[in-house]
């Protein structure tokens, strides 16, 4: 069973508005940490946003936020007055495990490319 | 400047050979990590090493080896058994604990010739 799911292959989006990323995540651990990355064209790999699961307050950084639904299991991207520049591969990442000794697994999800329209 | 490098950028391989990935992080983390990226897969985690010495297979381990010797380093060997090598590898690194992204490299390009 996949981990992570992103079930939005590609969106859509006009400069100036609004997007949400979805993200569904399966784990039975209690503590883990949940992530976005944007990965344009060249293929490098940057952090956006980060949600811990014991995080009562959803994270935001600037124009993003991430809409945490515990019960859910769901961890969406929001990201407000699109840009050219947003146009990108986006992907959610969980890293589980949080015991001392753990092995902290961090697993991605096959991503959504997102397109922003002038 | 703090970071993690990935060398070659591009490498290209025989069928047949064994080729290695280098990943060496100055960031005093702890733990590393090596994905596979293939266009419309995401990233399927290869191997993981949260400690020197100790490493763990991911999800698509098969065909690969990986060390850890140094806490900065963590190669990978990309052998003849992998059945379809050519793919994007990214290797990262992050702290053991906290609220801590992982950091990645710029990338190597592999291709089988």
């Amino acid at each position: 069973a996949q981990k992570i799911t992103q079930t939005q292959p590609g969106m859509f989006v006009q400069e100036k508005e609004a997007v949400t990323l979805d993200c569904t995540y399966d784990t039975s651990d209690q503590s883990y940490g949940l992530f976005w990355y944007k990965q344009p064209s060249s293929g490098e790999m940057i952090f956006l946003i980060y949600q811990g699961s014991y995080d009562e307050q959803n994270a935001t950084e600037g124009r993003y936020s991430l809409n945490f639904q515990k019960a859910r299991k769901s961890a969406n991207l929001v990201i407000s007055a699109s840009q050219l520049g947003d146009s990108a591969m986006y992907f959610c990442a969980m890293r589980e495990g949080g015991g001392g000794g753990s092995n902290y697994k961090l697993t991605f999800g096959k991503g959504t490319l997102l397109t922003v329209n002038p | 400047d703090g970071g993690i490098t990935q060398s070659p950028k591009y490498l290209f391989r025989k069928e047949g050979q064994n080729v290695t990935l280098s990943c060496e992080q100055n960031l005093n983390h702890d733990a590393m990590y090596w994905y596979r990226q293939d266009p419309g897969q995401g990233l399927r985690l290869i191997y993981y090493s949260q400690i020197v010495n100790d490493f763990q297979k991911g999800d698509i381990a098969e065909g690969y080896s990986v060390s850890r010797e140094k806490k900065e380093s963590f190669p990978l060997t990309v052998t003849s058994a992998q059945k379809n090598p050519t793919a994007f590898y990214l290797c990262a690194s992050s702290k053991k604990r906290g609220s801590t992204e992982a950091f990645f490299g710029q990338g190597t390009r592999l291709t089988v010739v």
